[in-house]
């Protein structure tokens, strides 16, 4: 299987921060990796697509990108509905894998 | 738009089967451009994808799961479904159903449904 890791696993921030969060594959994926984000008790919703594909509908603040098998999620300018669990994971090979979760958190 | 929604016993006895719905409403199961799957979240844990099903029965499974695994399309193909054999309290989760785009990420989910394994 491919191991997703995740980078951090929580991340404090406030309002108006540029975030990054990390995600790292065991072997390569080529860009076959989509984030997603979390809130509590609720389902994932999917952000970005391909590595660097937004979503539709999702706000232009989100962004993707790739090189080898890392890959980073931006967020240029955090606003409040931002703070939830952010969850990358890999299509190219069966099983689909997901990275442990980075907790973004109001500081 | 297209709605799923999970159904099914909250509670299941160790060594049982545990067994879940996912209604599709709004649109069709039927389309070729879709699979339809299954991923659960155990409490305080991360997400792990159990399997996938295409309109026409043909399936993927994590090979972690593949052996108590059993996900089906409804022949009324508004609903598919998830069976899970021989659980122990390492299945207590909450369960999701999701359509998987051609591009195979999860674009549509249910809201959950919570499966606890005790006796």
């Amino acid at each position: 299987d491919i191991q997703m890791t995740q980078s951090p696993s929580t991340l404090s921030a406030s309002v108006g921060d540029r975030v990054t969060i990390t995600c790292r594959a065991s072997q390569s994926i080529s860009s076959w990796l989509a984030w997603y984000q979390q809130k509590p008790g609720k389902a994932p919703k999917l952000l970005i697509y391909k590595a660097s594909s937004l979503e539709y509908g999702v706000p232009s603040r989100f962004s993707g990108s790739a090189s080898g098998t890392g890959f980073t999620l931006t967020i240029s300018s955090l606003q409040p509905d931002d703070f939830a669990t952010y969850y990358c994971q890999q299509y190219n090979s069966f099983p689909y894998t997901f990275g442990q979760g980075t907790k973004l958190e109001i500081k | 738009q297209l709605q799923l929604q999970e159904s099914g016993p909250g509670l299941v006895k160790p060594s049982e089967t545990l067994s879940l719905t996912c209604t599709v409403s709004g649109g069709s199961i039927s389309s070729s451009s879709y699979y339809w799957g299954w991923i659960r979240q155990p409490p305080g844990k991360g997400l792990e994808w159990i399997g996938s099903v295409y309109y026409s029965g043909n399936t993927y499974y994590n090979p972690s799961l593949k052996s108590r695994v059993i996900i089906s399309v409804d022949t009324s193909k508004i609903h598919f479904s998830l069976k899970l054999s021989s659980v122990t309290a390492a299945d207590t989760a909450l369960y999701f159903c999701a359509r998987m785009r051609a591009d195979d990420t999860f674009d549509i989910w249910g809201q959950g449904t919570v499966v606890t394994v005790s006796s």
